[in-house]
């Protein structure tokens, strides 16, 4: 059965702090693993990663992929209170499903 | 402007009633999903559809049903034989029907059903 596990499932840090999210999986046929950040309503998409060692990088937030050892991390830099969120990791394979984790919770104290 | 509308961002049912969500897009997508989200936990696929007039069972199909008539609009219908429809219900849609781009999601249905 196709599996993506988050850890950890929850987050507390202060601003300025750097944090490293984690994803691993088991997924038939793997094409792609995406990462998104939730705030109380729609995902928003963030990265797209489909091979390995290349970093994606937006402003503070990076990415890579490990399709050896099948995990990807989100790193997050200087932290602010506005990066707090829930952090969905998901892995879409070839049937063009998306599978998703449970999603890390991160809250940014001031 | 582009992008997924989902309508009504909140809803209140008896139990026992049937209670259709409407997903609306006009990003030119041929794809398109729903999902359930429950506290704590992640996304989970209701159904999803790659083309018009057709579509599949996702993982938590039973109690639902969907329609694609149109390329735009995917509606789904929660049933009375849901067991636990209170939720919130996200619809998606990509680019591409093999799923490689990105979901894109519309801001979301909070269901209760009390």
């Amino acid at each position: 059965e196709d599996k993506v596990v988050q850890s950890p499932l929850s987050l507390v840090v202060h601003e300025g702090d750097t944090v490293t999210l984690n994803c691993s999986y088991e997924v038939t046929n793997f094409r792609s693993l995406l990462w998104y950040k939730q705030e109380k309503k729609a995902p928003t998409f963030l990265f797209m990663l489909t091979s390995s060692g290349i970093e994606k990088k937006s402003g503070r937030l990076s990415s890579i992929l490990d399709k050896k050892e099948l995990f990807s991390i989100l790193n997050i830099t200087a932290t602010q209170t506005g990066d707090s969120a829930v952090y969905l990791c998901a892995v879409a394979n070839q049937g063009g499903k998306l599978i998703f984790g449970q999603g890390t919770e991160l809250s940014v104290k001031p | 402007d582009g992008g997924i509308t989902q309508s009504p961002k909140y809803l209140f049912r008896k139990e026992g009633q049937n209670v259709t969500l409407s997903c609306e897009q006009n990003l030119n997508h041929d794809a398109m999903y729903w999902y359930r989200q429950d506290p704590g936990q992640g996304l989970r696929l209701i159904y999803y559809s790659q083309i018009v007039n057709d579509f599949q069972k996702g993982d938590i199909a039973e109690g639902y049903s969907v329609s694609r008539e149109k390329k735009e609009s995917f509606p789904l219908t929660v049933t009375s034989a849901q067991k636990n429809p209170t939720a919130f219900y996200l619809c998606a849609s990509s680019m591409e029907r093999g799923g490689s781009y990105e979901q894109y999601f519309g801001p979301g249905t909070r269901l209760t059903v009390t």
